[in-house]
C-alpha cells in the first residue's frame, strides 16, 4: 500500500485565486512527481524532482504552475492564478527506482 | 516516442466471468510495465508489475498479466470477476529517462454486473 500523503483531498478556489496542495513522500524515495488528471481520464505530467532538483517540467509549469520539494518538509504544488481549466485531480507520486507510488489525491475545483 | 494504448474505453463483464483488458504499448528500449486500479474518487493503487523474467505476472486480488515482446502489448487478466472490480484500469510504462516517468494510457472502466 502506497504511503504517499496528499491534503487537503479537496480544494474549492475562484478564478485568478492561489492553489496549494502538499505531498509527504514515501520515506525514502528520492524521486517525486505530479501529475494532473483530468474528467477524461487523461494524465498529464507536470514535474518532477529527484532529492529536491527539478528533474523535469512542462511549460505550463514554468508559467502559473510552481513546486518545490524542500528537505525535511512536504513537498508542494501551487497554481498562481487558478483558471477553471486547472479543475482536475492532482496526483503526487514517489519513487525509489522503476516503481511509483501513487497518493489518493488533491481534487481542485476552480468555480 | 513512448505510448500506451488502451483499444477498450469500457468493458462489462458478470459476475464470476472471465476478464481480459487489453494494453499495447510503444517503447524502443525495455519497457517497465504496469497495471495500476482506480476506484471512485481515489488515487491509483498498483495491481501488478513487469520488468522482465517470467512474462506472466501476477497481482493482487487475483489479477494476472502476460507480457509479449513480439505483440508489444501486456494484457490484463482474471478468472472470475467480482462486483468489487468494477472500477478504472490504468495499464503505464514507465522510463528510466526523467526519473521513471510514468506514461499512462487512456483507461478502460471495468463494470462487472450482478
Amino acid at each position: 500500500n502506497s504511503k504517499v500523503i496528499q491534503t487537503p483531498r479537496y480544494l474549492v478556489k475562484g478564478q485568478g485565486q492561489k492553489a496549494k496542495m502538499r505531498c509527504i513522500p514515501e520515506k525514502g524515495h528520492p524521486v517525486v512527481f505530479w501529475y494532473q488528471q483530468n474528467k477524461n481520464n487523461e494524465f498529464k505530467f507536470l514535474i518532477n524532482f529527484q532529492n529536491q532538483e527539478v528533474l523535469q517540467q512542462i511549460d505550463m509549469t514554468e508559467k502559473r504552475f510552481s513546486a518545490e520539494c524542500p528537505s525535511n518538509s512536504p513537498c508542494s504544488l501551487e497554481i498562481q492564478s487558478s483558471e477553471a481549466g486547472d479543475s482536475a485531480l492532482y496526483l503526487c507520486a514517489s519513487s525509489r527506482g522503476m516503481e511509483v507510488f501513487f497518493g489518493k489525491g488533491t481534487r481542485l475545483t476552480v468555480v | 516516442a513512448q505510448s500506451v494504448t488502451q483499444p477498450d474505453a469500457r468493458v462489462t463483464v458478470s459476475e464470476g466471468a472471465s476478464l481480459q483488458l487489453r494494453c499495447k504499448y510503444s517503447y524502443s528500449a525495455t519497457p517497465y510495465l504496469f497495471w495500476y486500479v482506480q476506484y471512485p474518487r481515489q488515487g491509483l493503487q498498483l495491481l501488478l508489475k513487469y520488468y522482465s523474467g517470467d512474462p506472466v505476472v501476477q497481482g493482487v486480488n487475483s489479477f494476472e498479466a502476460e507480457f509479449s515482446k513480439s505483440n508489444s502489448s501486456f494484457h490484463l487478466q482474471k478468472a472470475s470477476v467480482h462486483w468489487s472490480d468494477s472500477a478504472v484500469y490504468f495499464c503505464a510504462l514507465s522510463m528510466r529517462a526523467g526519473g521513471y516517468k510514468v506514461v499512462f494510457g487512456s483507461g478502460t472502466r471495468l463494470l462487472v454486473s450482478p
